[in-house]
Order: C-alpha cells, then structure tokens, then sequence
C-alpha cells in the first residue's frame, strides 16, 4: 500500500527555534515534494528532491532525500512568524501517482 | 501563461444533482490530477491522467468520473452529489517534474 506519513501532525515552536518535519513513505520513491499550505490557498511548491541525497534550500528552510531509509526531512532554522503554514510533502509511486502525507500543521510563536 | 485554471470557484450543489468541475492548463503538461481536500485533512487522490485518452483511479474514485479528451481538459464529473463530497478540490498538472496546482474549487453538497 502506498503510504506518506508525516511527523508531527502539529508543531508550535517559537521564534528563532529550529526545528525538522520527518516525511517516510512506504515503497520505492525517486521524486519528493515538498509544499506549503496557507489557510485557504493553494499549495505552493517549496521543493523537489529528484535523488539519493539531494539538499536543497531556500532561505530559512532546508530539505533533504534519503531513498534508502525512504526519509526525507524539511528543517527549519530560526523560525519567523511568517513560516507558520501546513507543510506537505508528496512522493511519486510507479512514476503516475503522486501521494500527499497527513501534513505538519506548524505554528510559529512569538 | 495561466498555469491551472479551475472552474468554479465556490458551488453549493443539492443533494443528488450532478456537476462538473472544469481544469484546464496551458503548459502542455501531459500528466493531471484531481485531488480532494477535507477540512484540516490532507489531499487525496480522485483520478490522474497521464495523457490525452488516458486515465486512472486514485485513492478515491467512487462518486467520480473524468474524462480526457485533450492534452489541456481534465473536467471532473459528480453524478449524483452526496454530503460526504463537499469539499475543496483541486487540481493539478506535472510537467518535467514541475507540478503546478490550481487554486481549487470549494463544493457544499446540502
């Protein structure tokens, strides 16, 4: 069964923290997804991991793709306010389906 | 360059009437997909399309049609609505691992 889970489900850290979203999925993988969520929008793309330890950043957000664990991360470095959103990762199965995981519910404190 | 268009935004359909959610995108993508997202849930896959003529159940198809007639159309048919499908639907196309959303259709099924 194709599977994407994600942890934690919720996240409220405060300002200036850093923090990692975990996202497994279940089988064979070679393209990752990572969105953003904001209350009532679309999803914006954040990245795309296309290989076995590929990092990629942009500005306070870092993330990474190990296929052999089926592990990919999304750390966030010093939180700011304006981070706080649903995270989502997705993973290609079979090349056709792209599957979402649960998605992080994060809250940035002041 | 319009990306994903979807039509309607907002519709509040009756109970048993049936309805189409139009997608259409303009970059030639050959891969679609129809998503459904409930109320602090994540997204779950309806139907996906990998070309013209071709198309596939997702996670959640019952209740569902689509068909495919062109590289740009990926309409989404409710036949008979029922409360469990109000949701936000959205669509989206892929292209060289670009994956491009739409900003989603909100249905009320009363």
């Amino acid at each position: 069964e194709l599977k994407v889970e994600q942890n934690p489900l919720f996240l409220s850290m405060q300002e200036g923290k850093n923090y990692t979203i975990y996202c497994n999925y279940s089988t064979t993988s070679d393209r990752l997804y990572w969105y953003r969520q904001d209350p009532g929008k679309s999803l914006e793309s954040l990245f795309v991991l296309l290989s076995n330890g590929a990092v990629k950043q942009e500005g306070r957000l870092m993330a990474s793709l190990d296929t052999k664990a089926r592990l990919s991360t999304l750390h966030i470095t010093a939180a700011v306010h304006d981070l706080s959103a649903t995270y989502f990762c997705a993973a290609f199965f079979g090349n056709e389906k792209l599957t979402f995981g649960t998605g992080t519910r994060l809250t940035i404190i002041p | 360059n319009a990306g994903v268009t979807q039509t309607p935004k907002f519709r509040i359909l009756k109970i048993g009437q049936s309805m189409t959610l139009q997608c259409t995108q303009d970059m030639n993508h050959n891969y679609m997909y129809w998503y459904r997202q409930d109320p602090g849930m994540g997204l779950k896959l309806i139907y996906y399309s990998v070309g013209a003529g071709i198309t596939d159940k997702g996670e959640v198809p019952n209740g569902y049609n689509v068909s495919r007639s062109t590289t740009e159309d990926f309409p989404l048919r409710l036949e008979l609505a029922a409360p469990s499908q109000t949701s936000v639907y959205f669509c989206a196309s892929n292209g060289a691992n670009v994956l491009t959303f739409g900003a989603g259709s909100r249905l009320t099924v009363l």
